[in-house]
């Protein structure tokens, strides 16, 4: 199993990034997917999820700005960052549903 | 939300010591519960599954235990290669939350 984050980035207040997270190792299409996240040198941060149906959870900090979609026939997760706030700014990971995978992680900075 | 409140934030150790790190739910979240060990500049790694048992691969020193409301992650006898940070994870009801994770430190 393997997940592979990336389209992270230095990106200005307000603006947009997508992450991407490619998965390889299993049937991704059979699985939910989270998205977490976590601040230079803070904890961890639950950030949406997707379950193999599509359907979504996301965190309050998040709701409305950010969207989490995947496509089955890519293998690959995504998390659609809009309206971006400096307090965004954290390493965003990629994690299978029982949290028993993660990838890397891929860094987002929310600057001007 | 489920606040999950985790107890030392930071705490030093002698090689040899039995060390506990807990986290209290605010609410019911039965033993849906994962604990995480993170070293510096990798991706959490789970330890602990359904609050007490032992994901593959981790040494039998860890192990995880529940009281009411209390959650318990134990090492045995610390060893250096335990010096990380550690996280426990509520996932019983949607917003996930995590514990504020506390910092280990080998003396």
């Amino acid at each position: 199993v393997q997940l592979v984050e990336s389209g992270g980035g230095l990106v200005q207040p307000g603006k947009s990034l997508k992450l991407s997270c490619s998965a390889s190792g299993f049937t991704f299409s059979s699985y939910g997917m989270h998205w977490i996240r976590q601040a230079p040198g803070k904890g961890l941060d639950w950030v949406a999820y997707i379950s193999s149906s599509s359907g979504t959870v996301y965190a309050d900090a998040v709701k409305g700005r950010f969207t989490i979609s995947r496509d089955n026939a890519k293998n690959t997760l995504y998390l659609q960052l809009n309206s971006l706030k400096s307090e965004d700014t954290a390493i965003y990971y990629c994690a299978g549903t029982s949290f028993d995978y993660w990838g890397q992680g891929v860094m987002v900075t929310v600057s001007s | 939300d489920i606040q999950m409140t985790q107890s030392p934030s930071s705490m030093s150790a002698s090689l040899g010591d039995r060390v506990t790190i807990t986290c209290q739910a605010s609410q019911d979240i039965g033993n849906n519960l994962i604990w995480f060990q993170q070293k510096p500049g990798k991706s959490p790694r789970p330890m602990i599954y359904y609050a007490t048992n032992l994901a593959n691969g981790v040494p039998s020193r860890f192990s995880g235990s529940r009281s009411g409301s209390d959650y318990s992650l134990t090492i045995s006898s610390l060893e250096s290669e335990d010096m990380a940070d550690y996280h426990c994870l509520q996932y019983k009801q949607y917003p996930l939350t995590f514990g504020s994770g506390t910092k280990l430190e080998i003396k």
